[in-house]
């Protein structure tokens, strides 16, 4: 069985401070783990994915991500928000086909 | 590469009337999904094809939903004697199967189904 939880259900950060999003996951083999961003009105856009190479995966927009098997986690973190990082963010756990979702961390950036 | 298209992006409907939703994957993609989101929930697998084949279908999926890609190309999802519970937005994603590995997904902007 396979899902993912992310852990908190909403963040409030202020424009240039660091962003935690994070994400634990559970699944009986290797998993392939996407975070994707859900801007309002807009698709889900892929912002990084880890597929069993490097354990740290760098995306778009200045965000990464950290695969710790240890602790099965996979948090999205980036240095600095920028007030267009406001947006819906889903951990996506995969080791097939089928891709499971958490229920996503909605991001608030305050300037 | 112009993206997955979905068509329409809105549609209300009432209850008991019959909806169809198409999904135009990216060009040279052989797997096409179909998902369904609810308010403050993450997106859940609906159906899955492989070219035109029809592979696997999830349990969510009653019978009066069905999904058709008939040529490998553009797929269409009909719910028939829709209830206000299948209110919700309706993804479509697509991949190019990458061996070894789960692919990577992109996704259309959704229909949104409002059922009254």
């Amino acid at each position: 069985a396979q899902s993912v939880t992310q852990l908190d259900s909403h963040v409030s950060v202020s424009e240039g401070t660091p962003v935690l999003l994070r994400c634990n996951y559970s699944s009986s083999y290797s998993p392939s783990l996407f975070w994707y961003v859900q801007h309002p009105n807009k698709g889900l856009q892929l912002l990084l994915k880890y597929t069993s190479a490097a354990t740290l995966v760098k995306g778009i927009n200045g965000f990464e991500a950290e695969f710790k098997k240890s602790e099965t986690s996979f948090h999205l973190t980036k240095p600095s928000a920028h007030m267009s990082d406001a947006a819906e963010y889903f951990c996506v756990v995969s080791s097939s086909i089928k891709f499971y979702f958490g229920t996503g961390t909605s991001l608030t950036v305050i300037p | 590469d112009t993206g997955v298209s979905q068509d329409p992006r809105h549609k209300i409907t009432k209850r008991g009337q019959n909806v169809t939703f198409r999904c135009d994957p990216i060009s040279e993609h052989n797997r096409l999904y179909w998902y369904r989101q609810t308010l403050g929930q993450g997106p859940e697998f609906l159906t899955y094809f492989q070219n035109e084949a029809q592979l696997e279908k999830s349990r969510l999926l009653s019978d009066r939903f069905s999904a058709e890609r008939p040529k490998g190309s553009f797929s269409t999802l009909e719910i028939q004697r829709t209830e206000q519970g299948d209110s919700a937005m309706y993804l479509c994603a697509s991949s190019v199967q990458t061996s070894g590995v789960p692919d990577t997904q992109y996704f259309g902007p959704g229909t949104r189904l409002t059922v009254l």
